[in-house]
């Protein structure tokens, strides 16, 4: 079975302070992560994803993720908040050949003037 | 079409009454989810179709909800006898073998 458990629903950081939403994931099979960000009144969109290969994931808008096996951990970071970074964060789990996405409750970051 | 298309956009419907929910997925898709996501809440996995395999309905919250795929194409999610608790908003999401997910704009349910 897979699970994710993101700490912290709401998390506030001052405009060009360091974002850091934490991730962690259980699964009995190598895991695809992934963190899907949702702007207000607008849909989900991938932010980020990992699958195989390099650890360490870019994605748009500056955030980047890494995959820590020891640690069962995806944080997503980005080094400067900017206020159009305000919205809500999912981390999700999936694995190769199932395609069943499990989501965790989600981080919703709040970016302060 | 170009992205994944759910309908109606609102739905306010009386306690007790049925309704229906439409997805239609990205063409050649060949997995589909439904996931619903309550007010100031994550979002919660409902049904999961993956080609002509048995559907994953593990996470539905009662026999009240059903959901019906015909092929890689459109999904219908159907809520009987419809109570406040179901207020949220339902949201559908297809994918390909490369694995990322494409949401739709979601239905916003409400229940009076």
């Amino acid at each position: 079975a897979q699970s994710v458990t993101q700490l912290g629903s709401h998390v506030s950081v001052s405009e060009g302070a360091l974002v850091l939403l934490r991730c962690n994931y259980s699964s009995s099979v190598p895991p695809y992560l992934f963190w899907y960000v949702q702007y207000p009144n607008q849909g989900l969109q991938l932010l980020l994803k990992y699958t195989t290969g390099a650890t360490l994931v870019k994605g748009i808008n500056g955030f980047e993720a890494e995959f820590k096996k020891s640690e069962t951990s995806f944080h997503l970071t980005k080094p400067s908040a900017h206020m159009s970074d305000a919205a809500e964060y999912f981390c999700a789990v999936s694995s190769a050949g199932t395609y069943k996405y499990i989501f965790g409750t989600g981080t919703r970051l709040k970016v302060l003037a | 079409g170009a992205g994944v298309s759910q309908s109606p956009s609102n739905k306010v419907t009386e306690k007790g009454k049925d309704v229906e929910l439409r997805c239609d997925p990205i063409s050649g898709h060949t997995a589909l989810y439904w996931y619903r996501q309550r007010l100031g809440q994550g979002l919660e996995f409902l049904i999961y179709f993956q080609g002509n395999s048995a559907p994953d309905k593990s996470g539905l919250p009662s026999d009240r909800f059903s959901a019906e795929r015909t092929g890689e194409s459109v999904s219908t999610l159907t809520i009987q006898r419809t109570q406040q608790e179901d207020s949220a908003v339902y949201l559908c999401a297809s994918s390909s073998y490369s694995g990322r997910a494409f949401f739709g704009q979601g239905t916003r349910l409400t229940v009076v």
